[in-house]
């Protein structure tokens, strides 16, 4: 079983470019989550999704950030415009839905850099 | 609200010796809690969880934690350290059925 992908795996943009990231999951995992870590801090939740709906996206640092999951399969994670302090590593996370035991299995993470 | 404090930055061990990395938690619930490991450039692969069944949890390669609600503590140890453990350890607590918070982490260097 194929697990959580991500791409690209590293990104270099200038600051006011673009950039967006994609993530697909587990295949028949419902939740898909986001989650990023800046230099030299702890790994933070951005968002949430269950299938195409947003649950939570509380993390989110602010409007330059739009995440996307149509059709409830892969999800995108755009940036613009990117700024300096977006640089960091972008981390992918899927669990299905009613086990019960809250596990989300990680991908290997875009790491991002603004210049 | 829910935090995870991972007491040590970097453990350095001599290949063959016990491993301790040492977890305290806070949370208003019931937790979940989960040691993850991200070898480089690879993604974070779960070791072990907790939730709320037996307090002492075993994981994979020899891993284990034990749930001490007393001290808030969440402790992984493993008896006899692989050059393989090399590694970097996060401590993440949910007390909610989705968001995870995530230690800081903790930089295991394995000695020959």
């Amino acid at each position: 079983e194929a697990g959580v992908t991500q791409f690209p795996s590293h990104s270099v943009i200038e600051k006011g470019q673009t950039v967006t990231l994609r993530c697909d999951p587990i295949s028949g995992h419902d939740n898909l989550y986001w989650y990023r870590r800046v230099m030299g801090k702890e790994i933070k939740f951005l968002l949430h999704f269950v299938k195409e709906s947003k649950q939570d996206e509380s993390g989110m640092p602010n409007n330059r950030f739009l995440a996307e999951r149509t059709g409830g399969t892969y999800s995108t994670l755009k940036v613009q415009p990117a700024e300096l302090e977006d640089s960091g590593v972008y981390f992918c996370a899927s669990s299905q839905v009613g086990t019960g035991s809250y596990e989300q299995y990680f991908g290997p993470g875009t790491r991002l850099t603004v210049t | 609200a829910q935090s995870v404090t991972q007491l040590d930055s970097h453990v350095s061990v001599s290949e063959g010796t016990p491993v301790l990395l040492r977890c305290n938690y806070s949370s208003s619930y019931s937790p979940s809690l989960f040691w993850y490991v991200q070898h480089p450039n690879k993604g974070l692969q779960l070791l072990l969880k907790y939730t709320s069944a037996a307090t002492l949890v075993k994981g994979i390669n020899g891993f284990e934690a034990e749930f001490k609600k007393s001290e808030t503590s969440f402790h992984l140890t493993k008896p006899s350290a692989h050059m393989s453990d090399a590694a970097e350890y996060f401590c993440v607590v949910s007390d909610q059925d989705y968001k995870l918070s995530f230690g800081a982490g903790t930089t295991v260097t394995v000695r020959a």
